[in-house]
């Protein structure tokens, strides 16, 4: 069973801090996804990350996937109120396990003024 | 477009009723997923669905049933509820590929809120 562990699973700053999340696993994933969900809606794709050592920028937001492709980090500069909500990292399985989303436990973000 | 639509987005049942949950997807997408969420747990996966005719267990799968009816639908049966299963179930669809790139974003319908008193 592929596996994700987030942390830390919550989050409580102020506006203008940094914070970074990481969601780590014993697996390798073919890639690795985060996405962020907002209150009674479903989860939406912020970002797929496929190489490792592969780093993508969004803005503010700033994510890694670790070298060997098990771990991965989102760090948000500057954070916003806007920024609050439930981030979680997905992996995306392959071979026998094709086609499989798994995700993590997730991190829920606040962000006060 | 419509993408991923669940059917009901309530309901309450009874311990040891049974109920189908409906999900459709307009994009063509080949996989499809049911997720259950409940407090601190994330998403956790009941059952998949790669492509058209399969399906796979997920992480939770005790309890349900699934149909991959045709390439847009996938629905999710509950045989005998249990209050173990109060939760919000949501259905996913991606565009699955194969390597060497898997660029494959999941799109989620609303989810269903289910009560099991």
């Amino acid at each position: 069973t592929q596996l994700l562990e987030q942390s830390p699973q919550f989050l409580s700053i102020q506006e203008g801090e940094n914070l970074t999340v990481y969601c780590n696993s014993s697996s390798v994933f073919s890639s690795l996804q985060w996405y962020r969900q907002e209150p009674g809606e479903g989860p939406v794709l912020l970002v797929t990350v496929v190489t490792g050592g592969e780093v993508k920028k969004l803005k503010r937001l700033t994510f890694q996937f670790g070298d060997a492709r098990k771990d991965s980090s989102l760090h948000i500069t500057a954070a916003q109120p806007g920024d609050t909500g439930l981030y979680l990292c997905a992996g995306v399985g392959g071979g026998t396990s094709y086609g499989k989303l798994t995700f993590g436990q997730g991190t829920i973000l606040t962000v006060h003024p | 477009n419509a993408g991923v639509t669940q059917t009901p987005k309530f309901q309450v049942l009874k311990t040891g009723q049974s109920m189908t949950l409906q999900c459709a997807q307009d994009m063509n997408h080949n996989s499809m997923y049911w997720y259950r969420q409940d407090p601190g747990m994330g998403l956790r996966l009941i059952y998949y669905s790669a492509s058209e005719g399969t399906t796979d267990k997920g992480e939770v799968p005790n309890g349900y049933n699934v149909s991959r009816l045709n390439k847009r639908e996938f629905s999710l049966r509950l045989e005998s509820a249990a209050p173990s299963q109060t939760s919000v179930y949501f259905c996913a669809s991606s565009e699955a590929l194969h390597s060497p790139v898997l660029y494959t974003e999941a799109f989620f319908g609303q989810g269903t809120r289910l009560t099991v008193v």
